[in-house]
């Protein structure tokens, strides 16, 4: 399996563009997890999801984020619009309700600058 | 509400030296404790988990943890340092379903 996978690595867009920050799940897993890493909270988590239905967003920061799960296989973060306080590595993990005591698979990470 | 806590900013070790890296956790119920690991740029990668049974629990890359609940603690150990451990380390309690992770101790390895 090639892990949880994430696009792009990078990004670096302008105040008041959208972002779309996108995951692909390991295959047969049903939680699906997204966590914002800074400096200055440590590792947040915004929203997450299970059988592609979101169960708690309550991390999500302000309306300006939003999150979809339209498959089994792929989700998306979107920040419409961007702030540079919004800048931040944005991480997706990935788990089985089955072994959810195994704990999470992370992606590599996007890294998110707003400028 | 659970939460970690991970009371050291970094911790600096000589190569060769035991290590310890700090996590107290505050859960209902029975905890369940995890340490990652994030090398740079790189996404978390799990190192070792306390679910239930022995106190002692081993991981990758020689790392142990020592789960002690009246202290509440579930520290991170190795008997020998590595240069190549530095990293970025992360305790983290879960509930049924998520995971709440302390901000991290940044372990550095000096030769």
């Amino acid at each position: 399996d090639a892990g949880v996978i994430q696009s792009p690595r990078h990004e670096v867009t302008e105040m008041g563009q959208e972002v779309t920050l996108r995951c692909k799940p390991i295959s047969g897993h049903d939680y699906l997890f997204w966590y914002r890493q800074t400096m200055m909270r440590g590792l947040e988590l915004l929203i997450y999801f299970n059988n592609n239905v979101p169960i708690d967003d309550s991390g999500m920061p302000e309306d300006r984020f939003s999150a979809k799960m339209p498959n089994a296989s792929f989700s998306t973060l979107k920040i419409q619009p961007s702030e540079p306080r919004d800048s931040a590595v944005y991480f997706c993990a990935s788990s089985s309700g089955t072994e959810i005591l195994g704990g999470y698979t992370f992606g590599s990470g996007t890294r998110l600058t707003v400028v | 509400a659970q939460s970690v806590a991970q009371p050291e900013d970094q911790v600096n070790v000589a190569e060769g030296n035991p290590l310890t890296v700090k996590c107290t956790y505050s859960v209902s119920g029975n905890p369940y404790l995890f340490w990652y690991v994030q090398y740079p740029n790189r996404g978390l990668q799990f190192l070792l988990k306390y679910i239930t049974g022995d106190n002692l629990v081993k991981g990758s890359y020689g790392f142990e943890a020592e789960f002690n609940k009246s202290q509440t603690s579930f520290h991170l150990k190795k008997p020998s340092a590595l240069v190549s451990d530095s990293a970025l380390y992360f305790c983290a309690a879960s509930g049924y379903s998520t995971l709440t992770f302390g901000k991290g101790t940044m372990l550095l390895v000096s030769p």
